[in-house]
């Protein structure tokens, strides 16, 4: 079975304050996702990694960096939380193209207040 | 740029009923997937479909492939309360292209 973890089920930050949500995968997959999902407006797409060491952006990557120095981790930075990256955080990972079928974490609850 | 579209937002069922929930889009997807998501969990993978036209099962979920390759379905058959959630569908058109997700729908069971 694929599994993907979250380093984090919730977390509370101060505004300001860096955050990393760290994903682990142990498929081997190329290929790595971090959504934010929030209500009525479904699962957007911040970054994604097809390779260790590249990136590209998704749909709302302003706020956000990523880092992928390994095939199996990809991890999702705040560089300085805001309140309204208040959010429940995916990640998730496919084989082959990004296009292939997306195996999802449990999700990390982010508060920033 | 693509969207899915799923509607409604919320439906309501009896237990044992059987629910049926459509995805359409404008463009044409190659490969389509149902998800459901429980409660402060993450989407996970109830069926996937590779092949226009294709019919799969997966106990009571069958979901459907559509022939002109621009929608989808996802039926459940004889709900019970642990099927609430939320029910997401994605299309994938291959190589160097992401998936595309429908808002999903929250399906409440009442007992």
């Amino acid at each position: 079975d694929v599994k993907v973890t979250q380093s984090s089920r919730y977390l509370v930050k101060r505004t300001g304050e860096k955050v990393f949500l760290e994903c682990v995968q142990d498929m081997d997959h190329e290929n790595m996702f971090w959504y934010r999902q929030d209500p009525g407006l479904g699962l957007r797409l911040i970054y994604f990694s097809y390779d260790v060491k590249m990136k590209e952006k998704g749909d709302i990557p302003e706020g956000y960096s990523v880092s992928r120095e390994k095939k199996e981790r990809f991890s999702l930075i705040l560089e300085s939380a805001s309140t309204n990256q208040t959010s429940m955080y995916l990640c998730a990972s496919s084989y082959g193209s990004p296009g292939e079928t997306q195996y999802f974490g449990p999700g990390t609850r982010l508060l920033v207040l | 740029g693509q969207q899915l579209n799923q509607s409604p937002q919320s439906m309501f069922i009896q237990e044992g009923e059987d629910v049926s929930m459509n995805c359409t889009s404008s463009s044409i997807f190659n490969t389509w997937l149902w998800y459901k998501q429980d409660p402060g969990e993450g989407p996970v993978l109830l069926i996937a479909l590779y092949k226009a036209g294709e019919l799969t099962s997966n106990g009571r979920l069958t979901a459907q492939f559509g022939i002109t390759r621009k929608d989808s379905f996802l039926n459940i058959s004889a709900s019970i309360p642990s099927d609430v959630g939320i029910y997401f569908c994605a299309g994938g058109t291959g190589a160097n292209s992401k998936l595309t997700f429908g808002k999903g729908i929250t399906l409440s069971v009442r007992p």
